[in-house]
């Protein structure tokens, strides 16, 4: 099967620009999450999608990030407008069963997103 | 609040030893905890699941223990080879009751020829 994809794989954009992320999950896979890592830090949780809709968005920094899941497919991440800080690794993962915890998440291989 | 404590020094081994990683977490009683590698450019790919009533998984040359008195995983591979060299990290749901792992920083494993 196909593995989750997630587009661009890098981006590089001003500070006060938008940048928006893109995540496909593994086909059938209703639960998607977005972590980040940031430099030197451990990889943190942002938002939890159950199908299209928010079960838990807890770790989302602030309102500059605007996360979609139109129709329970793919996933969108917005940054808008862009500071400094957020720079870092985006993370997107999906499971079949937020519960089923034996099979781990499938994660992506990341955005490296470098704000400057 | 929560804490995972994953010793942030490369370890070094010889090919062929027995590679040991330590994950401690403070101030709760996790229900699971796992572990995942990840190799440079890439997302954690998960290698295993220990819950709290198991003392020990295996799985091929991997090897993982969970004490909770200790609050302590560890995490064994044995004969190390160096394509088992990359960053292994260890993540435990956090308190609350989410399901959702929270992740430490990750120790890096160099294995050499």
């Amino acid at each position: 099967e196909a593995g989750v994809t997630q587009f661009p794989s890098h981006s590089v954009i001003e500070k006060g620009q938008t940048v928006t992320l893109r995540c496909d999950p593994i086909s059938g896979h209703d639960n998607l999450y977005w972590y980040r890592r940031v430099m030197g830090k451990e990889i943190k949780f942002l938002l939890h999608f159950v199908k299209e809709s928010k079960q838990d968005e807890s770790g989302m920094p602030n309102n500059r990030f605007l996360a979609e899941r139109t129709g329970g497919t793919y996933s969108t991440l917005k940054v808008q407008p862009a500071e400094l800080e957020d720079s870092g690794v985006y993370f997107c993962a999906s499971s079949q069963d937020v519960g089923d915890l034996s099979r781990g998440y499938t994660f992506g291989s990341g955005t490296r997103l470098t704000v400057v | 609040s929560q804490k995972i404590e994953q010793n942030s020094e490369a370890l070094n081994i010889q090919e062929g030893k027995t590679a040991t990683l330590t994950c401690n977490y403070t101030n709760y009683s996790p229900a699971y905890l796992q572990w995942y590698r990840q190799d440079p450019g890439r997302g954690p790919v998960f290698l295993l699941l220990i819950r709290e009533n198991e003392k020990e998984k295996r799985k091929e040359r991997l090897k993982v223990t969970f004490d909770t008195t200790l609050k302590q995983s560890l995490f064994h591979i044995t004969a190390a080879q160096p394509a088992d060299s990359a960053t292994y990290l260890c993540a435990l749901p956090p308190s609350g009751g989410s399901y959702i792992p929270t992740f430490g920083r990750g120790t890096s494993l160099i294995v050499h020829p």
